[in-house]
């Protein structure tokens, strides 16, 4: 069965800090990776997403991720968090495989603190 | 590009009516249109999936009655909630896949009194 586990529910961070918000997946296929932001009251916007080639990739508002096939990961990170990332984030798997349904996890909401 | 809107995006009614939520892509024909349910403090959860011009695809344990979809056009797909219940109450978000990537719309938040 298809899994997106995100063992973090809440992180909280000094702004300026650096974040990484942690994602592992398990998948009987050929894994797309996503995270989306989510403010409160709001759909979701898409940070990144990872279909192939570089393990590493950018997204919007400076956040990058990096795609560990060996563990499982797709780890989002950002060097310098601003107070604007206060958010929900949402790791997401899909495939064409499935019919590129999504599965996402259940969510890590960051608190950035002044 | 890659907008996509919901309506209405709050909504209140009484127990037993029929609420419909639209989902519309503004700047991109979507063949495949995704509903979502989230409850509080949750995550999404997949309802099922609309194609156009064909039948929804509902997940299991979603009652494809009580949730009624249409996909009747390339950036239309409307989602009927019927006799609705206090126990639907929940915020219902839609997307539309743009290839693989989905975009989604701001959500509906429906509150049944």
């Amino acid at each position: 069965a298809q899994s997106v586990t995100q063992p973090d529910i809440h992180i909280t961070v000094s702004e300026g800090a650096s974040l990484e918000l942690r994602c592992n997946y398990s998948y009987g296929a050929t894994p797309y990776l996503f995270w989306y932001v989510q403010s409160p009251g709001q759909g979701l916007q898409l940070l990144l997403k990872y279909f192939s080639g570089d393990t590493l990739v950018q997204g919007i508002k400076g956040f990058e991720a990096e795609f560990k096939r060996s563990q499982s990961s797709f780890n989002l990170r950002k060097p310098s968090v601003h107070w604007s990332d206060a958010a929900e984030y949402f790791c997401a798997v899909g495939a064409e495989e499935y019919g590129n349904k999504l599965v996402f996890g259940a969510g890590t909401i960051l608190r950035v603190k002044s | 590009g890659a907008v996509v809107s919901q309506h209405p995006s709050r909504v209140i009614c009484k127990s037993g009516t029929s609420v419909k939520i639209e989902c519309r892509s503004l700047d991109f024909q979507a063949t495949t249109m995704f509903w979502y349910r989230q409850f509080p403090k949750q995550s999404l959860m997949l309802m099922a999936t609309s194609n156009e011009g064909s039948k929804a695809t509902y997940e299991q344990g979603v009652e494809k009655d009580k949730f009624l979809i249409n996909h009747a056009s390339l950036t239309l797909s409307t989602l009927t909630v019927t006799s609705a219940h206090p126990e639907d109450s929940s915020f219902y978000i839609c997307s539309a896949g743009g290839g693989l990537a989905q975009y989604f719309g701001p959500g509906t938040r429906l509150t049944v009194l």
